[in-house]
């Protein structure tokens, strides 16, 4: 069964670096998603992407954050400059239409990120 | 705004025990549920849901019924394994929104 991958597992970044988080949806998926949980915490919605272009974000997902999808493949999210409260598990997901009722997300195995 | 409240973990128990886990939502609406499992050193993975009131969603011997009277959604199975030790999270969408609400998730272990 086709999977969401995302790398690296774990990233170790000092506090005020940049960091680039990779994930390839599943091939024909249209809709790409990232979340982030911090340790102990709910699952958090960062931001939606869709035709080349962000479609919804939280309020989490300020100037720092940016996402894009370079190539055909891969989507990836972008921390300019790191702080110890960036430190979490970000999950990448994707979905062949718009998440609702009938489609549920797929989701990668994470990237566990620890800013020092 | 839209919520999910779960009970706190970790859960114990020994194989073949009877499992609830509680899950409770607040919503402006009517909203569609979810519960997801996470493995150890794996993605969240939907493991069932429910589209509307009364109805109950179930898969590899879990179940789960949306009732909306008590705006609940807990998670139940009649004989845990120890390979359902996970942890395992409610989740909500609303009709109108593209985007899951999460609950904290929920520590299951599972004893031989």
């Amino acid at each position: 069964e086709p999977e969401v991958t995302q790398t690296p597992s774990h990233q170790v970044t000092q506090m005020g670096q940049e960091v680039i988080l990779r994930c390839v949806p599943i091939s024909n998926h249209l809709y790409f998603y990232w979340y982030r949980q911090i340790l102990g915490q709910k699952v958090e919605f960062l931001v939606s992407f869709y035709n080349n272009e962000i479609s919804e974000k939280s309020e989490i997902f300020d100037d720092q954050f940016s996402v894009e999808r370079p190539d055909g493949s891969n989507f990836t999210l972008k921390i300019r400059s790191t702080k110890l409260e960036d430190s979490a598990m970000y999950f990448c997901a994707s979905s062949p239409v718009v998440v609702g009722y009938n489609s549920p997300l797929h989701f990668g195995n994470g990237t566990r990120l620890t800013v020092t | 705004g839209n919520s999910v409240t779960q009970m706190e973990g970790p859960v114990t128990l020994s194989e073949e025990a009877f499992l609830t886990i509680n899950c409770t939502y607040t919503a402006t609406g009517y909203p569609s549920l979810f519960w997801y499992v996470q493995y150890p050193g794996e993605g969240l993975q939907l493991l069932l849901k429910a589209t509307k009131a009364d109805d109950k969603g179930s898969n590899k011997g879990f179940e789960a019924t949306y009732r909306k009277e008590t705006t609940s959604f807990h998670l139940e199975k009649g004989s845990v394994q120890v390979s359902d030790s996970a942890v395992y999270f409610c989740a909500l969408i609303m009709m109108s929104g593209n985007k899951l609400v999460f609950g904290a998730g929920t520590i299951l272990r599972v004893k031989s």
